[in-house]
């Protein structure tokens, strides 16, 4: 069965950069959610986005942006980087509605980005 | 404000020993609760909802609503337990720290 896709795997950029990354959902999950996890770190809810909307936001800070489109694919936008960016970054996806599926995070594999 | 509390950061238990892996949460309405585990280099997975009351590879969780916990348990370790496990509340996931679970032989 088709997971969630991240793209790219991994990202080297350096301080000042920009980074976008992208993030395919589970076919017909309209809700996408972006974390990041830092070394060592729990994983932080930054945004969310329901049908194309954003519906949440957690600690994502000015620098990154972050949208949904038709497709429902997402992009997270990161710029001016920091080395304090170096972090695997999740994206998940779920269906929307109530049920026993509701609610449920499928994650992808990550994207890591290491800032120089 | 929600909260998750994994107080232990690292659990090392023998193959076919109990292990109990404590969870505890702060949220002032009714509570969703959620295990996840992520094996080494790979993405984090669904364990267990508590919603859903069901053993997933021997584990089960209970909600303890006056204790406001939902602890993991399986009654006997296997090696292949080992990973990252981590608990976490509500809708978008508020997550604990971890806890890592090493099973030895």
């Amino acid at each position: 069965a088709a997971g969630v896709i991240q793209s790219p795997r991994h990202l080297i950029k350096e301080k000042r950069e920009t980074a976008t990354l992208k993030c395919y959902p589970i076919p017909r999950h309209d809700t996408v959610y972006w974390y990041q996890q830092g070394p060592g770190q729990d994983p932080q809810f930054l945004i969310s986005f329901y049908e194309k909307m954003q519906s949440d936001k957690g600690s994502i800070p000015d620098r990154f942006s972050a949208q949904q489109f038709s497709d429902y694919h997402s992009e997270l936008n990161m710029s001016s980087l920091e080395l304090g960016d170096s972090a695997l970054y999740f994206c998940a996806s779920s269906p929307s509605g109530q049920g026993f599926r509701a609610n449920v995070l499928t994650f992808g594999a990550g994207s890591r980005l290491t800032v120089l | 404000a929600q909260r998750v509390t994994q107080p232990e950061k690292l659990l090392s238990v023998f193959k076919g020993a109990p292990v109990e892996l404590k969870c505890n949460y702060s949220y002032s309405g009714s509570p969703e609760l959620f295990w996840y585990v992520q094996y080494s280099r790979q993405r984090l997975q669904l364990l267990l909802r508590h919603i859903s009351r069901e053993s997933i590879k021997g584990f089960t969780a209970d909600l303890n609503k006056g204790e406001t916990s939902f602890h993991l348990k399986k009654p006997f370790a296997q090696e292949e337990d080992s990973a990252m496990y981590y608990c976490a509340l509500g809708y978008k996931l508020v997550f604990g720290k971890g806890t890592k679970l090493t099973v030895n032989p």
